[in-house]
C-alpha cells in the first residue's frame, strides 16, 4: 500500500513554544491530507483537511490560528502546533487517499506513523 | 447520539474463541464502513472493508446491517497477536469519515 511518514515521532517542548509535525506521502502525490488528533483513550477525531494550493479547512472547534496547516507541496503537508500548552499534548496522525484522490467513500485511508507531543 | 458507537470494552478472551464486536452509526445516508486495528501508540491499519453482502478474510467476518444501521466484526480462532484496539470507521460520503472510540480486545494465553 501507499506510505506516509511523518515526522518527528515525539516531541517534548515546554508550554508556550511552537511544534512543526511534517507529513509525507512518499510514493504517491496527495493533493488532500488530513489532520486528525487522539487523547488518550478517545476517538480519532479529524482536526483539518489540508488543500494543497489552498487553505486548509478546519473542523468546528478547531482554532485554524492555532493550529496552523501548510500543503507545500504535493507530497508535503506541515501542522505547527503554536504556542502549545499541556491541554495540547495529544497523539497527532495524519493520512492521505492514494492516489491523490480526496477521500471518496470506497477509498481505504493511509496513515502516517503518528506524532506523540507532550508539552510540559 | 454519537455519530459512531463502539463498546470500548476490554473484552479479554482465551485463546482460541470467537468474538464478536458490534459498531452502531447514526447517519442513514453512510455510504461505506470499515473496520482499523490500532496497536498502541502507533496508526491506524485497515482490517478490512465492510459490505452490504458480508465479507470474510481468514479468521475475520465483517458484516452490515443497513435496517438496524449496525456493523459488526467477528474473529474466530483468537491469537495472542490480535490483541489490539479494533476501529470502526463509517464514511457518510462527504470526504469526512468518522471514528468510533475503538473497542480493546485483549486475548489471554
Amino acid at each position: 500500500g501507499a506510505v506516509v511518514s511523518q515526522h518527528p515521532s515525539w516531541v517534548i517542548c515546554k508550554s508556550g513554544t511552537s511544534v512543526k509535525i511534517e507529513c509525507r506521502s512518499l510514493d504517491f502525490q496527495a493533493t488532500t491530507m488530513f489532520w486528525y488528533r487522539q487523547f488518550p483513550k478517545q476517538s480519532l477525531m479529524l482536526m483539518a483537511t489540508s488543500n494543497e494550493g489552498s487553505k486548509a479547512t478546519y473542523e468546528q472547534g478547531v482554532e485554524k490560528d492555532k493550529f496552523l496547516i501548510n500543503h507545500a507541496s504535493l507530497t508535503l503537508s506541515t501542522l505547527t502546533v503554536t504556542s502549545a500548552h499541556p491541554e495540547d499534548s495529544s497523539f497527532y496522525i495524519c493520512s492521505a487517499p492514494p492516489s491523490g484522490r480526496a477521500q471518496s467513500s470506497y477509498n481505504e485511508q493511509f496513515f502516517g506513523p503518528g506524532t506523540r507531543l507532550t508539552v510540559l | 447520539r454519537k455519530e459512531v458507537e463502539q463498546d470500548p470494552g476490554p473484552f479479554n478472551v482465551p485463546e482460541g474463541a470467537t468474538v464478536a464486536f458490534n459498531c452502531t452509526y447514526s447517519n442513514s445516508a453512510s455510504q461505506s464502513f470499515f473496520w482499523y486495528r490500532q496497536d498502541c501508540r502507533k496508526e491506524p491499519k485497515l482490517l478490512m472493508s465492510v459490505y452490504s453482502s458480508g465479507n470474510e478474510d481468514g479468521r475475520f467476518t465483517a458484516q452490515l446491517n443497513r435496517a438496524s444501521q449496525y456493523i459488526s466484526l467477528l474473529i474466530r480462532d483468537s491469537k495472542l497477536s490480535d490483541s489490539a484496539t479494533y476501529l470502526c470507521v463509517v464514511n457518510p460520503g462527504y470526504q469526512k469519515v468518522t471514528f468510533g472510540i475503538g473497542t480493546k480486545l485483549q486475548v489471554i494465553p
